[in-house]
């Protein structure tokens, strides 16, 4: 089944500086990649996702790049704020019609 | 955009409870619904898939007579833990996605997070 890895697991940036967090997957027959942010105890919300017929898509400060060939795909935030402060997963999903997901990286924005 | 609403937010209960939460698609009609799990600091477990009228499809190593699960509108599932145990303690997340075509966005539920005393 696909397995997907994420790192980091935890990332610090200074306010106004860009954070990157990357992911792999395993299952070439994935085909939907969404980003999702948690806040302390709140469920995920969906910030962008990117399907493979595409390599990159952007909305605002946000942006995810794809590559197919490589199975991995990347989140980049620009501009951070101290509210872009939360636990960021990514996921995959594939054949199985699941969503299988990373481990999670907890980004601090350091004003 | 999206909203799944999800209740109740937090339960304390005695052990041998049992425990109904209620996940509902607000603005859309939730052809597959889905429960999680989710540890502290760690990421989302499924539990469970469930269509609309049909009967749930359990990860392995889930009890379905333990969480059984219910589906019976386009908007509405709900999850209910069997004599929860402390064990049981954890943080329930719902997720839900609308459409006949597979590659459709899931959105979670705020979360339900259920103490066993």
């Amino acid at each position: 089944g696909e397995n997907v890895e994420q790192h980091p697991s935890t990332l610090s940036v200074q306010e106004g500086d860009s954070a990157v967090i990357k992911c792999t997957y395993s299952d070439s027959a994935s085909n939907y990649f969404p980003w999702y942010k948690q806040e302390l105890g709140k469920g995920p919300q969906l910030i962008i996702d990117i399907r493979s017929n595409v390599g990159e898509k952007k909305d605002q400060r946000i942006a995810v790049t794809l590559n197919k060939t490589a199975k991995h795909f990347s989140l980049h935030i620009t501009e951070t704020q101290p509210e872009d402060s939360a636990v960021y997963f990514c996921a995959a999903r594939g054949g199985a019609q699941k969503l299988v997901f990373g481990q999670g990286t907890r980004l601090t924005i350091n004003p | 955009g999206a909203v799944v609403s999800q209740h109740p937010s937090r339960v304390i209960c005695k052990s041998g409870t049992s425990v109904k939460i209620e996940c509902r698609s607000l603005d859309f009609q939730a052809t597959t619904m889905f429960w999680y799990r989710q540890f502290p600091k760690q990421s989302l477990m499924l539990m469970a898939t469930s269509n609309e009228g049909s009967k749930a499809t359990y990860e392995q190593g889930v009890e379905k007579d333990k969480f059984l699960i219910n589906h019976a509108s386009l908007t509405l599932s709900t999850l209910t833990v069997t004599s929860a145990h402390p064990e049981d303690s954890s943080f329930y997340i719902c997720s839900a996605r609308g459409g006949t075509v597979f590659v459709q966005p899931q959105h979670f539920g705020d979360g339900t997070r259920l103490s066993i005393l």
